[in-house]
């Protein structure tokens, strides 16, 4: 069972610059989660999909950031004119409500530095 | 208002120690989720342990076990003879009536040999 899978593992861009992130999801997990986490924190809720419905956004999430997850398959995030605040770990999660299974599979991250 | 708060902040142990972690949650709600997670150097968050609000049962899982205690909001994770592959950030994670986890701040846990 292959787990959860983000590229690109590790982004360096320049302040301005967009920068697109990828989330493939387990299997058939109709949920998929985005966190951010900066160094000494935990990570913090950005946004989540049903399928392909984006059902919550935090305040977090800036009018820069847009989230999509066309045919309920994978997921980008696209952070637009980066600033060095974006500098973060961006966490990809899944999971499946079925019989009670309310886990969240993490996948290993995207890490961003914006120099 | 939903909060976790893990007070350690970094624990040090030599190995074969046993160690506590401890997690204090706040939530209104009666039905809750509380979560462990693992984060080793690597960077990926690992699923240690789901327990629901109902179920106040302490759970022995090889050398980890948990304590939920609804009385002082508290759920514990003990490392029972720890090992040098234990030394990671642990994360606390509550889930209230929404599907978003909301984290501790962690606690980095190193074992020395």
């Amino acid at each position: 069972d292959t787990g959860v899978s983000q590229n690109p593992r590790h982004k360096i861009t320049k302040r301005g610059q967009n920068v697109t992130f990828r989330c493939d999801p387990i299997s058939e997990h109709n949920r998929l989660y985005w966190y951010r986490q900066t160094l000494g924190q935990g990570p913090e809720f950005l946004t989540y999909f049903q399928n392909e419905a984006q059902l919550e956004k935090s305040r977090l999430l800036s009018d820069r950031f847009s989230a999509e997850r066309p045919k309920g398959s994978f997921s980008t995030l696209e952070i637009q004119r980066t600033e060095q605040g974006d500098s973060a770990m961006y966490l990809c999660a899944s999971s499946s409500r079925t019989g009670g299974d309310y886990e969240q599979y993490f996948g290993p991250g995207t890490r961003l530095t914006v120099t | 208002a939903q909060k976790v708060t893990q007070a350690q902040t970094e624990i040090s142990v030599v190995e074969k120690e046993d160690v506590t972690l401890d997690c204090v949650y706040e939530t209104r709600d009666t039905t809750y989720y509380l979560f462990w997670y693992k984060q080793p150097p690597s960077g990926e968050l690992v699923f240690l342990i789901r327990r629901n609000s109902f179920d106040e049962q302490n759970e022995i899982s090889g050398r980890y076990s948990w304590n939920f205690q609804k009385s002082t909001s508290s759920f514990n994770f003990t490392i029972t003879a720890s090992q040098v592959v234990d030394s990671a950030v642990y994360f606390c994670a509550l889930n209230s009536n929404t599907d978003k986890l909301i984290f501790g701040t962690g606690t980095r846990l190193q074992v020395f040999p």
